[in-house]
């Protein structure tokens, strides 16, 4: 049972490279989550799925895509990215059921952008 | 739009003592869920307690507890008997109770980095 699991865990890109993150959960959970965390900031929310073949935006969407391509897997694409882009993103998913939801987190990819 | 502050950014501790951190959060709702997450070096993000706005009794789990006052919409979290393992960031999170359209996500405070001293 590995929970969350994100791939890749470090990458550099140069401004206006394209890339996709990947998440996968083996829980069962419904629901998946992307988040970025910057320094002094905190982790804020760029866009989840609230269950298989839904997706919506966060508090931070701008400049992201998403793909809920089954139940377990949720990835996150960068286009064109930006300096601004650079970041630790997590990938969080969450049974999503009224009373017993707790979201488990993957271990991050660090993503920089030169 | 909810919101979380954690006034400290960073706060140390002697190992074996005890160490309140503090949350507060601002919103309308009366049913809620808020959360302790720690994230240590290795920037794993794990859950360390969680409480129920609905419930009056207090959370606690080991070594870890909240005081919850919801009247003053406050959230702290002691650690008591501090352990080397405890360094790390503690962050705390909010998350409305409203579930339409299935919305579950968290809004996180900015942390506060504990240290423990030997």
């Amino acid at each position: 049972n590995a929970g969350v699991t994100q791939t890749p865990k470090f990458q550099v890109l140069k401004t206006g490279q394209s890339m996709t993150l990947q998440c996968a959960q083996d829980m069962n959970h419904n629901s998946m989550y992307w988040y970025r965390q910057d320094p002094g900031m905190g982790l804020r929310l760029i866009y989840y799925s609230a269950s298989e073949g839904t997706t919506d935006k966060g508090e931070v969407p701008n400049g992201y895509n998403v793909s809920r391509l089954n139940k377990r897997e949720f990835s996150l694409r960068l286009e064109s990215a930006a300096p601004s882009q650079t970041s630790v993103y997590f990938c969080a998913s969450s049974e999503a059921s009224l009373r017993t939801d707790t979201q488990y987190f993957g271990p991050g990819t660090r993503l920089t952008v030169l | 739009a909810q919101t979380v502050t954690q006034s400290q950014p960073e706060m140390s501790v002697q190992e074996a003592e005890t160490v309140t951190l503090s949350c507060t959060y601002d919103t309308s709702e009366s049913d809620y869920y808020l959360f302790w997450y720690k994230q240590p070096p290795s920037r794993q993000m794990i859950l360390v307690i969680r409480q129920e706005a609905y419930k009056q009794q207090n959370a606690t789990e080991n070594r870890f507890s909240v005081n919850f006052q919801k009247a003053a919409k406050s959230f702290s979290l002691k650690i008591s008997d501090s352990q080397l393992g405890d360094a790390a960031m503690y962050f705390c999170a909010y998350r409305s109770g409203d579930t339409l359209a299935g919305s579950y996500q968290l809004t996180f405070g900015k942390g506060t980095k504990l240290s423990v001293i030997p």
